[in-house]
Parts: C-alpha cells; structure tokens; sequence
C-alpha cells in the first residue's frame, strides 16, 4: 500500500495567489482529514471528511479556505487569497473507522 | 471539551538513558481513545500506539511503553535505552467514542537524544 499521498511536498508562493494542495488517501478507508502545523498553534484540524462528505469544517481559519473531495481517491484543499499567515506544514491523513489515522507526508506552504 | 497537555516542550537524554515523555489529558467522555504519533526529522507523522479507555493494561513494544493511568488522566510514553533514531517530536492525542475519528493533538515533546 502506498500510503497517504499529498502533493506537492512544497510550496511557495506569493501572498495572493489561489493556492492547492491535494492529497490521495489510502485506498478502502472513508475517513479524510486535513490538519495544519504551525510553531505557534500545533497540530490543529481544519476538516474531515466521511464518505467523501464534509462532516466538520469547523477547524477551516475562513472563507479563503475551502476543501473538496469528489470522490474516494482524491481531496483538494485551496486557499484564495494566500496570505502570509498560512505559512505551514498541511497534513491529509485517512483511515477507516475506529482506526488510527494514516498520515501523509505533507506539503510545506510558504507564503511570501 | 477535550484537552491534550504535554508540558514537556523539549527534552534532551544521553544516548541509552531512559526517558518518560508525558500526556495529560481532560475529557467528560467515559469512552474515548489515546494515540501516540512520532514526528521524526523528516516531517512524517508515524502512529505508535492506541489504548482506549477501558484498558488500563499498560504496554510494552521493544524499548517502547506505555503507561495508562485513568485515575490521574495520564498516558505516559516510556523509552527504554534511548537511541539516537528516536530523536523526534512525540504526540500525544485523544480521540472521543462517537468524534468520528478526529483526533485532538497535544502540543508534542521534542526529544533529544545525544551520542
């Protein structure tokens, strides 16, 4: 199994720009979710996803934030505007019910 | 609410010393299940461990334990002979019964361990 996969594994781009990261999750599992890690704030959950449908997006920062997952295999996370402060590392994890999360690489987003 | 308290923000152990990582947690859930994940240099977050909470028993991987004790909301993560692979930052999490899955994070321990 190839895991959780999030691409790209880094990201820079200018304050402004529309910005998405994109994450494939393990294949069978129907939990999705997006977490941010910041120095100052941790590891914090932005949303997840249960059958490829939104359960909580309460964690989402604001309306620049938007997350998609069209079908079992694939998830977008898009930020519109960028700005400085979404500088962090972005993780897409999956699992299936009553089991641990799987974690992807990452993607390192640095605004400038 | 739930809350994850790792006071230890570093800590930093001779090679083969022994070192206890420290997780204390608060939730009104009778229910509910304890992870650990390991944060080594290269980014990744790596699952370790789950208890939930009707098992006290405590656990032994290799050097790796694990000490739940619900009568002080604790789960302490033990390293037996510390190596210097086992640099990283630890996670302590919780996750409710019926929370579909998401996890609630501690703010981690960053280990170092020295040759």
């Amino acid at each position: 199994d190839a895991g959780v996969i999030q691409s790209p594994r880094h990201e820079v781009t200018e304050m402004g720009q529309e910005v998405t990261l994109r994450c494939k999750p393990i294949s069978g599992h129907d939990y999705l979710f997006w977490y941010r890690q910041t120095m100052m704030r941790g590891l914090e959950l932005l949303i997840y996803f249960n059958n490829n449908v939104p359960i909580d997006d309460s964690g989402m920062p604001e309306d620049r934030f938007s997350a998609k997952m069209p079908n079992a295999s694939f998830s977008t996370l898009k930020i519109q505007p960028s700005e400085p402060r979404d500088s962090a590392v972005y993780f897409c994890a999956s699992s299936q019910r009553n089991s641990p999360l799987h974690f992807g690489n990452g993607t390192r987003l640095t605004v400038t | 609410a739930q809350k994850v308290t790792q006071a230890q923000t570093e800590i930093s152990v001779v090679e083969k010393e022994d070192v206890t990582l420290d997780c204390v947690y608060e939730t009104r859930d009778t229910t509910y299940y304890l992870f650990w994940y390991k944060q080594p240099p290269s980014g990744e977050l790596v699952f370790l461990i789950r208890r939930n909470s009707f098992d006290e028993q405590n656990e032994i991987s290799g050097r790796y334990s694990w000490n739940f004790q619900k009568s002080t909301s604790s789960f302490n993560f033990t390293i037996t002979a510390s190596q210097v692979v086992d640099s990283a930052v630890y996670f302590c999490a919780l996750r409710r019964n019926n929370a579909g899955n998401m996890l609630t994070f501690g703010g981690g321990t960053r280990l170092m361990v020295k040759p």
